[in-house]
């Protein structure tokens, strides 16, 4: 099994659509979450991390859920700029134990 | 203010060349990063520093070395280029490692073909 799994997608949803994608992961130490987001040929950019008690940035909300070891990143009134990859990253303690998804891929459609 | 910057940013070598991938940060980050991706696996960490003179492997540091002898830089090499190796290189620093320090920041990448 792989240390974070990620639903590769594509999604492709309309503009204004309501989108979400999960991230789970196997190392119950883990104790840092964030979404990353990367556009094609560029740098991930962090997008948001993840707290315990769920966070919410604008149009973003990003959730953990310890017990079932997964974090969730949902996109409302989806916009065609959303296009992107959406990376989960995870960390133990200690930077050497970060890891990233391979990421989900969001197409938003006109 | 620059964030993170990477030299070259294309290059193409030929097997058994060596080269090196220079990686600059203007903020004062003690931690830095070497990664690579590649299509289907993600971003896995090559080696990283914790400060100035120091440097520890990371998932995949087989065939590379790096040198942190100043803060803001961090040079990752490539003795004898293999094929294996043709990938795009991230680096990336954070200012720290727990919590919203650990946010890490990205240069725009090396794409590295080695033929």
């Amino acid at each position: 099994r792989k240390e974070v799994e990620q639903d590769p997608g594509p999604f492709n949803v309309p503009e204004g659509a309501t989108v979400a994608f999960n991230c789970t992961y196997s190392n119950s130490a883990s104790q840092s979450f964030f979404w990353y987001r990367q556009d094609c040929r560029k740098e991930p950019k962090l997008l948001m991390s993840v707290y315990s008690s769920g966070n919410e940035d604008g149009r973003f909300t990003a959730q953990l859920n310890r017990a079932s070891q997964y974090i969730s990143l949902l996109i409302r009134d989806s916009k065609l700029s959303d296009s992107a990859t959406y990376l989960c990253v995870v960390a133990a303690l200690g930077y050497q134990k970060v890891t990233f998804g391979t990421g989900t891929k969001l197409q938003v459609i006109p | 203010n620059a964030g993170v910057t990477q030299t070259p940013k294309f290059r193409v070598l030929k097997t058994g060349q060596s080269m090196t991938l220079l990686c600059a940060q203007d903020m004062n980050h003690e931690y830095m990063y070497w990664y690579r991706q590649d299509p289907g696996m993600g971003l896995r960490l090559i080696h990283y520093s914790v400060g100035e003179g120091t440097t520890a492997k990371g998932e995949v540091p087989d065939g590379y070395n790096v040198s942190r002898l100043k803060k803001q830089n961090f040079l990752l090499g490539l003795e004898s280029a293999a094929p294996s190796q043709t990938s795009v290189y991230f680096c990336a620093s954070s200012y720290g490692v727990r919590g919203s320090t650990y946010e890490q920041y990205f240069g725009p990448g090396t794409r590295l073909t080695v033929t």
